[in-house]
């Protein structure tokens, strides 16, 4: 139980444009969902905190209107990168956590964005 | 500043062997307590939870915490080459209302020799 499921699971873009990265919790309903990026050999940063119908919380230093989040319902979450640059190319994860659950958190397999 | 800390190692141990994996936090806040196992190039997948003071075993696996030291451990028993990655250990942020952020330390390089 409490699969996550990311896609694409790798995409190529040019600079400059956009990509939509969905999330979805194929065997549960998600409370609350959790976008990370993750730089080689570095740990985990959270960028963003959705629930389901209601606006993201992005962490500081996050620019909400690049890295556009919406929560369309207790399975889905989307992850938009706006005008993507070089400097966008990482591994972005996605965690759900479970109603009902604990604050156990469930990762989906990432998704590796590169822009050329 | 809220923070998990954890060696970055390597750790390395023998095929066999006992691993003994250390994070301690900042946040007194703090209820809830995980440990990650990474594989390189992959996601983090969750291999233990502990909530209140003690020992949780799990198979192979033992949590302990410690809530006055602050101080959460992870032992790994009869070392496997497959249990070689980086284990991450995180708490969640006190005064986080319900949306459960996890703190996570910047995990522990563990290495399994045969």
């Amino acid at each position: 139980g409490a699969v996550v499921s990311q896609h694409p699971s790798w995409v190529i873009c040019k600079s400059g444009t956009s990509v939509k990265i969905e999330c979805r919790s194929l065997d549960f309903q998600a409370t609350t969902m959790f976008w990370y990026r993750q730089f080689p050999k570095q740990s985990l940063m959270l960028m963003a905190t959705s629930n389901e119908g209601s606006k993201a919380t992005y962490e500081q230093g996050v620019e909400k209107d690049k890295f556009l989040i919406n929560h369309a319902s207790l399975t889905l979450s989307t992850l938009t990168v706006t005008s993507a640059h070089p400097e966008d190319s990482s591994f972005y994860i996605c965690s759900a956590r479970s109603i009902g659950g604990g604050y156990e958190q469930y990762f989906g397999p990432g998704t590796r964005l590169t822009v050329t | 500043q809220k923070e998990v800390e954890q060696n970055s190692g390597p750790l390395s141990v023998p095929e066999g062997a006992i691993a003994s994996l250390n994070c301690t936090y900042s946040d007194r806040g703090s209820q809830s307590f995980f440990w990650y196992r990474q594989y390189s190039g992959k996601s983090p997948e969750l291999i233990m939870s502990i909530y209140s003071n003690g020992d949780k075993e799990d198979g192979r696996f033992t949590a302990q915490l410690n809530k006055a030291s602050q101080y959460v451990s992870l032992l790994i028993r009869d070392s496997q080459p497959s249990d070689s990655a980086t284990y991450l250990c995180a708490a969640t942020e006190g005064g986080s209302g319900n949306t459960g952020k996890l703190i996570f330390g910047q995990g522990t390089t563990l290495q399994v020799k045969p």
